[in-house]
């Protein structure tokens, strides 16, 4: 049972466009919200993370929105450059759970 | 952010043969560890929840003879691949949960059975 759907599969963005990941969870007992980018070859590494209790989280180029009642999360990565290039994950977890993660999305920002 | 070692980052070996992953959490203490696998172009799948001193607990069709968990001190869970088979040959990754229950990933290995 899939409980994270992540879209879309595959994104490509120009330099300096703006590129949003969207996620949706089924789970309500879930209350933490990472994003995941990992490079080829190499494991994922925390890029940013959300608690349910507020609806946007920046940091730097990158923002999540959260939607509480429609269980919904975006990853917005503004200013998009060629080395934010990776696959990127989102995810969620509650307690000393195992993380689940959603599908993966592709980017590649071209110049 | 917290750092996961996973050693060794590639490995190749002899169908038949066994293969032990350790993963090792270098300033934290983790009582829960996780395994992971990961084909290519595809998103990670967990095998197993390894917690300190107990066993661990496998995902449905996971083998756990096959695939040999332990976790004998906070800072270090080994996965061992045992007889290997080239249809083993994947990404294996782990990650820790520090005491704030953020999961930090290691470096993965890249396992090859030939």
């Amino acid at each position: 049972q899939q409980q994270v759907k992540q879209s879309p599969q595959s994104l490509i963005v120009q330099k300096g466009g703006i590129s949003i990941i969207n996620c949706a969870y089924e789970n309500t007992a879930f209350d933490y919200f990472p994003w995941y980018q990992q490079f080829p070859g190499k494991g994922p590494a925390l890029l940013i993370a959300i608690r349910p209790d507020v609806s946007e989280k920046k940091e730097g180029r990158f923002t999540i929105s959260f939607n509480k009642s429609a269980k919904q999360f975006s990853l917005h990565i503004m200013d998009s450059q060629p080395g934010d290039s990776a696959t990127y994950f989102c995810a969620a977890t509650g307690g000393y759970q195992k993380v689940t993660f959603g599908t993966g999305t592709k980017l590649q920002v071209i110049p | 952010g917290a750092v996961v070692s996973q050693h060794p980052s590639r490995v190749i070996c002899k169908s038949g043969t066994s293969v032990k992953i350790e993963c090792r959490s270098l300033d934290f203490q983790a009582t829960t560890m996780f395994w992971y696998r990961q084909f290519p172009k595809q998103s990670l799948m967990l095998m197993a929840t390894s917690n300190e001193g107990s066993k661990a607990t496998y995902e449905q069709g996971v083998e756990k003879d096959k695939f040999l968990i332990n976790h004998a001190s906070l800072t270090l869970s080994t996965l061992t691949v045992t007889s290997a088979h080239p249809e083993d040959s994947s990404f294996y990754i782990c990650s820790a949960l520090d005491r704030n229950t953020e999961a930090f990933f290691g470096q993965g290995t890249r396992l090859t059975v030939v």
